[in-house]
């Protein structure tokens, strides 16, 4: 299947700080993307919706300028973390796919914040 | 987001035994219905899914019964394997496109 890259796969940071992380479709172009975040032995929550070119659409409750998100080109999408606080820290997955394939997904990111 | 009731929400079975998961769903909208697997620190991969114009569909090991007017599918795993041990999610949608919003997930552990 499709592969689909995020980097890195564990970070950790200070708080107060930012921290992006990159999601990329390797094979494919990913007109759509999605953000989500899973607690431990918990569900994956959607985080936020966007299209390559246009703003992410944000779901209910998830502070945008909290976590800034950017679909600058078909392969990549980044979300940003900023002014990161413990609470943060979390495992944040990114998906990936356009109008012919399924979503594929990322490996994941987990992100201690200290 | 939670639009799906998924039971049970953890499972232990014998190997070589028949893993049953199910998925409850209010939304007569959803036209596709997959299920995902997930292994811990892993990204979710998408593990087989049914549309409504059939009520099952069988891949190796893995089934899928879907009930149109229970608005309930589950997902079968048979002659379960150790290596099935890994977390599983329904996400019905209403069409391939739509976002995906993931029911609370089933731990299965199969023991060896």
């Amino acid at each position: 299947g499709a592969v689909v890259s995020q980097h890195p796969s564990r970070v950790i940071c200070k708080s107060g700080t930012s921290v992006k992380i990159e999601c990329r479709s390797l094979d494919f172009q990913a007109t759509t993307m999605f953000w989500y975040r899973q607690f431990p032995k918990k569900s994956l929550m959607l985080m936020a919706t966007s299209n390559e070119g246009s703003k992410a659409t944000y779901e209910q409750g998830v502070e945008k300028d909290k976590f800034l998100i950017n679909h600058a080109s078909l392969t990549l999408s980044t979300l940003t973390v900023t002014s990161a606080h413990p609470e943060d820290s979390s495992f944040y997955i990114c998906s990936a796919r356009n109008l012919n394939t399924e979503a594929f997904f990322g490996q994941g990111t987990r992100l201690t914040v200290v | 987001q939670q639009q799906v009731k998924q039971s049970p929400q953890s499972l232990i079975v014998q190997k070589g035994g028949i893993s049953i998961i199910n998925c409850a769903y209010e939304n007569t909208a959803f036209d596709y219905f997959p299920w995902y697997q997930q292994f811990p620190g892993k990204g979710p991969a998408l593990l087989i899914a049914i549309r409504p114009d059939v009520s099952e569909k069988k891949e190796g090991r893995f089934t899928i019964s879907f009930n149109k007017s229970a608005k309930q599918f589950s997902l079968h795993i048979m002659d379960s394997q150790p290596g099935d041990s890994a977390t599983y999610f329904c996400a019905p949608m209403r069409g391939r496109d739509d976002k995906i919003i993931f029911g609370k997930g089933t731990r299965l552990h199969i023991l060896p």
